[in-house]
């Protein structure tokens, strides 16, 4: 079936960089958007951004524009969200999520814990 | 960017219904059919309920439903069970392949 499974959990230290990945399994990746949201403890969700796996092409909400890249690699049916610059404020669970043409979050994956922390 | 809003918490005994609503805009609930409503419990992923406003996905118990009136989209759960507790978001497409959250709603089955 298809699903969603994300890289593990990381430990940065502010002012570094994160990079996690997003596999997709059991459909045509290049055919929907994966989004990317994020969950910091106590906390909403937080929309980030998306990316056309065919294209490569993005859409970042302006709080991240300067700050995130979602990069894809079609060989492996893999997304990346990378996150520059880090914050304790950037602690928070990072989910990918697929959009099925007008249906987003139809699948999600498991999440990936980011500690940003000295 | 701006947050939907959500009533923080709501709480019901088993079997009665509850609503909640999700208060956005005109640049994003009262411009678009595209509402959606996601379950989350603790440590988990969010699990889609509602898109399009009042469309269940597959498997999705017909218990949920969802509604719109101008910037306002409102999640009724019926026959309430303890399965139900968890947080709700309503998520809206706000234009420019853009989307925005609500602030989410806590629900505690009594």
């Amino acid at each position: 079936q298809a699903q969603l499974v994300q890289s593990g959990a990381e430990v940065r230290k502010p002012g570094a960089s994160v990079k996690v990945s997003c596999r997709a399994s059991g459909y045509a990746f290049v055919g929907y958007f994966i989004h990317w949201v994020r969950q910091a403890p106590g906390q909403g969700l937080e929309w980030m951004g998306r990316i056309n796996p065919k294209t490569g092409g993005t859409n970042y909400t302006q709080d991240f524009q300067g700050r995130v890249t979602m990069t894809r690699d079609t060989s492996i049916n893999t997304v990346y969200m990378e996150l520059d610059s880090l914050t304790s404020d950037d602690t928070a669970v990072y989910f990918c999520a697929r959009q099925s043409g007008l249906i987003f979050g139809d699948i999600w994956g498991q999440g990936t814990l980011v500690i940003a922390s000295s | 960017q701006s947050v939907l809003t959500q009533t923080a918490s709501l709480s019901g005994s088993p079997g009665q219904s509850i609503t909640m609503s999700c208060t956005g805009t005109n640049n994003d609930v009262g411009n678009y059919d595209l509402v959606s409503w996601f379950q989350q419990h603790s440590g988990e992923a969010p699990k889609l309920l509602i898109h399009r406003v009042s469309q269940r996905p597959s498997g999705v118990s017909d218990r949920f439903s969802g509604s719109k009136s101008g910037n306002t989209a409102s999640l009724t759960i019926s026959g309430l069970q303890a399965e139900d507790e968890a947080e709700y978001f309503c998520c809206s497409y706000a234009g420019s392949s853009t989307y925005v959250f609500g602030s989410g709603t806590k629900v505690t089955v009594l």
